[in-house]
């Protein structure tokens, strides 16, 4: 059974551009959180979707955003990249309620 | 405000000894809390989980213990191996209709020979 894929693993982008995540759940899975993670912080919650709604919002800006689509397979996308993104993007797949959530290796996004 | 924390960023351990790893929570809602363990440049990696209404869980040389009063959970490693080296990030799962999960900031583990 495939585990949770991210593309792109590495991404470099210029302060101000926009870039799209990608995130593939493990086959059965509805379930999608996005979490991201910086130097010295844990993994912050950025959204969950579900049946392709968003469930829950983190405390992101609304430069932060994604959608899920009917295949439950997710994007995020950030606009006006800013120096303090540059962070590691990891999407979570689920099932429904589970105890238990499976990530992918995650985005490894550097703004310059 | 961090409702899940880690106080401990670091620990360094014996090879063939006990690790103990701590995690403090503040919301009595949580229903389930999870431990990961993670590499550089990777995606965590699910470890081991517990319910709220159990007080212990085991699996293998991993063990989970919850005290609710204490609002204190704890992943104890026996014996410990290097290849245990990780960064731990203790979670718990928010309550209400999700599968959101919060995290604490985690804790380098180091096992030495």
């Amino acid at each position: 059974k495939a585990g949770v894929t991210q593309t792109p693993r590495y991404l470099i982008k210029t302060r101000g551009q926009q870039v799209t995540l990608s995130c593939s759940p493990i086959s059965g899975h509805r379930s999608v959180s996005w979490y991201q993670q910086t130097p010295g912080q844990g993994l912050q919650f950025l959204f969950e979707y579900f049946s392709e709604t968003q469930r829950n919002k983190g405390n992101f800006p609304g430069r932060f955003s994604g959608r899920q689509f009917s295949n439950s397979r997710s994007e995020m996308n950030v606009s006006t990249l800013e120096l303090g993104d540059s962070a590691l993007y990891l999407c979570a797949s689920s099932l429904e309620y589970s105890t238990e959530a499976f990530f992918g290796q995650g985005t490894r996004l550097t703004v310059v | 405000d961090q409702q899940v924390k880690q106080n401990s960023p670091s620990l360094s351990v014996q090879e063939g000894r006990i690790s103990i790893l701590n995690c403090d929570y503040t919301n009595s809602m949580f229903d389930y809390f999870l431990w990961y363990k993670k590499y550089p440049a990777e995606g965590p990696t699910f470890l081991i989980s517990i319910s709220s209404i159990k007080d212990k869980n085991e699996d293998g040389r991993f063990t989970v213990f919850l005290n609710k009063s204490a609002k204190h959970l704890s992943l104890h490693i026996v014996p410990s191996q290097p290849g245990d080296s990780a960064v731990y990030f203790c979670a718990a799962k928010a309550p209400y209709n999700t599968d959101k999960l919060i995290f604490g900031t985690g804790t380098r583990l180091q096992v030495f020979p």
